[in-house]
């Protein structure tokens, strides 16, 4: 069965802190993901990656960066951690020979930035 | 890209078929029709994709119109737990993103 995790559902982190976020999937996927879900804006991809050591920007990279050492794991990276990034933070994979488009995901962290 | 026009709630025996219908009149021709659902408090979940022909796999089924300008995700037999929200989406060859819409909230009721 397709697994994807994410290492916290909930983080309550302070303005300033850096945060890591930290995904894995067992499904020996080459494509890894970040999105950001929020109320009325949908789904917006953060950065994403098509193999080791690879790393794109999407559409929101700003405050963002990411590390994928490894191929099972993606970690999303706050700098410096401020409110306008509380959100709920999802992972995704997907298979090179699939494409991009057929993503599994992992459950989400909700983060909150006070 | 194509944009979609779904329904934003529908209501659904448990049992029955739930049909869930999505407008894409402005597709082109390389574009695929990919559905996710969304439970609550979960991550999205890919359900099927589809580019002109009708697909089925274990867990639904996509029916897409000759002119591909609309399609329906049917659920043959739904249960409680398929209550989620359910988006239709529309990706160009070579895009990375997902974007999804606001979708159909699905209430499957006892």
């Amino acid at each position: 069965d397709v697994k994807v995790t994410q290492s916290s559902r909930y983080l309550v982190k302070r303005t300033g802190e850096k945060v890591f976020l930290e995904c894995v999937q067992d499904m020996d996927h080459e494509n890894m993901f970040w999105y950001r879900q929020d109320p009325g804006l949908g789904l917006r991809l953060i950065y994403f990656s098509y193999d080791v050591k690879m790393k794109e920007k999407g559409d929101i990279p700003e405050g963002y960066s990411v590390s994928r050492e490894k191929k099972e794991r993606f970690s999303l990276i706050l700098e410096s951690a401020s409110t306008n990034q509380t959100s709920m933070y999802l992972c995704a994979s997907s298979r090179e020979t699939s494409g991009p488009y057929e993503q599994y995901f992992g459950p989400g962290t909700r983060l909150t930035v006070t | 890209d194509a944009k979609t026009t779904q329904p934003p709630s529908m209501d659904c025996a448990e049992g029955r078929a739930a049909n869930l219908p999505c407008n894409h009149s402005t597709i082109s021709g390389n574009e695929y029709v990919y559905w996710y659902r969304q439970i609550h408090s979960q991550g999205p979940q890919y359900i099927i994709h589809g580019l002109k022909n009708n697909e089925t796999n274990e867990m639904a089924s996509l029916i897409i119109t000759e002119d591909r300008k609309s399609s329906t995700l049917i659920l043959p037999h739904a249960t409680l737990r398929d209550t989620a929200v359910y988006y239709c989406i529309v990706i160009p060859t070579g895009a990375n993103n997902l974007f999804f819409g606001t979708g159909t909230r699905l209430t499957v009721i006892p």
